[in-house]
């Protein structure tokens, strides 16, 4: 079974540029989730989908942050403008739906704005 | 504000020493707490708890949840270098989106 695949691995931007990650979780995986990591710190949660609605996007920076899931299959997070404090790992995970307690997660895309 | 709170932040430690790993946790609506081993990026999963007093065990790591106190303890016997990671909890929520709650995670590393 292929694992979530995410690209790129590594993104380098100067602040106030844009940004987009991509996200293809595992294949009948409902639920879909962004997290960001900041060094030092556990995930934390800015969007998750189920299908291709928005389930919970409390801590997404909406002025800055957008993400969609057009087909319900894969997924996009964009930062337009980029700020400095947005230098993290942005991890995407998927669960097969919003009741399973095993997500899985893709190797990340490390971020940093300079 | 729902929050878990991981202890110690880091620990270093020498190949065959035993750690133990504390999750302290305040949330709404618990439904299970989970950990995970990151290593590099992506972390993988270990253990799910969900009733009180139960140990999980897998090798030479075992887990156990008290939910009278709200906190877990994940113990590493007999540690490896290659048990080097850091390791997070999570709290899962009961209700609406079932959101996971991360604490920050112990960072550990085994020196041979």
């Amino acid at each position: 079974e292929a694992g979530v695949a995410q690209s790129p691995r590594y993104k380098i931007i100067e602040k106030r540029q844009s940004v987009a990650f991509w996200c293809n979780p595992i294949s009948g995986h409902a639920t879909l989730y962004w997290y960001q990591q900041i060094l030092g710190q556990g995930p934390k949660l800015l969007i998750q989908f189920q299908n291709n609605g928005v389930v919970d996007d409390s801590q997404l920076p909406k002025d800055r942050f957008s993400a969609e899931r057009l087909k319900g299959v894969d997924s996009t997070l964009k930062i337009q403008p980029a700020k400095l404090e947005d230098s993290a790992v942005y991890l995407c995970a998927s669960s097969f739906n919003r009741g399973y307690n095993e997500q899985f997660f893709g190797p990340g895309t490390r971020l940093t704005v300079l | 504000e729902d929050k878990v709170v991981q202890s110690p932040l880091s620990l270093v430690v020498h190949e065959g020493d035993t750690v133990t790993l504390n999750c302290s946790y305040e949330v709404t609506n618990f439904r299970s707490l989970l950990w995970y081993k990151q290593e590099k990026k992506a972390p993988t999963f270990l253990f799910m708890l969900t009733s009180s007093g139960i140990e999980k065990k897998s090798g030479r790591l075992s887990s156990i949840l008290d939910k009278k106190e709200l906190s877990s303890i994940l113990n590493i016997t007999a540690t490896q270098t290659g048990d080097s990671a850091i390791y997070l909890c999570a709290v899962r929520q009961n209700s609406g989106t079932y959101k996971y709650i991360f604490g920050t995670g112990t960072r550990l590393k085994v020196l041979a």
